[in-house]
């Protein structure tokens, strides 16, 4: 089946850095990815599509300069953070269109 | 905008004793998806739900989809510690892949 690998699976970066997570297909190819944001005890929330060779879309409320998406190719996509600040700590899943398979999340925390 | 509403939002239940989550929703939704997520990780495609009325089963868990594809339940008989964990209806928008989740029901099955 689908595969999608999504790393680191945890991270905790300093106020003011930038933090990169990348999401991977292992076994077919990704023209779309989606990324989500989930707080806890909370369900998903979509943040943005990301398509491969091209501009990410993002959904209302989401800063788009704050979180840079790239998807340069057809197995990766990558979502970075800029300029995290505590209140962007939360958990993001990455998932790709293709049978709907979601990686396993990125727990950020920004001290 | 395509909303979904679990309900009940929290659910805690002794092992042995059956229990129905509901999704609604007051759109129309040409498929929908349940999802079962663990603590620290991604959810997890459960089953696919496309015809109105439909019914799957998948061990002890049931699925129906609404004769109006706007409201889906899940039953699971005889609940086991093993099935705690955060269950997720999503529905995709139309005309495109993008997955609109519920609001989310907190299981979980005291031994």
């Amino acid at each position: 089946g689908a595969v999608v690998s999504q790393h680191p699976s945890w991270v905790i970066c300093k106020s003011g850095t930038s933090v990169k997570i990348e999401c991977r297909s292992l076994d077919f190819q990704a023209t779309t990815m989606f990324w989500y944001r989930q707080f806890p005890k909370q369900s998903l929330m979509l943040m943005a599509t990301s398509n491969e060779g091209s501009k990410a879309t993002y959904e209302q409320g989401v800063e788009k300069d704050k979180f840079l998406i790239n998807h340069a190719s057809l197995t990766l996509s990558t979502l970075t953070v800029t300029s995290a600040h505590p209140e962007d700590s939360s958990f993001y899943i990455c998932s790709a269109s293709y049978g709907y398979t979601f990686g396993s999340g990125t727990r950020l925390t920004v001290v | 905008t395509q909303l979904l509403e679990q309900s009940p939002q929290f659910l805690s239940i002794q092992e042995g004793e059956n229990l129905t989550v509901y999704c609604n929703s007051s759109s129309v939704f040409s498929s929908l998806q349940w999802y079962r997520q663990e603590p620290g990780e991604g959810p997890v495609l459960l089953v696919t739900v496309v015809t109105g009325g439909e019914v799957k089963k998948l061990k002890r868990l049931t699925f129906q989809f609404g004769d109006a594809r706007k409201d889906s339940s899940l039953h699971i008989t005889a609940a086991q510690p093993g099935d705690t964990g955060l269950y997720l209806c999503a529905g995709p928008s139309f005309g495109n892949e993008k997955l609109t989740f519920g609001t989310g029901t907190r299981l979980t099955i005291i031994p």
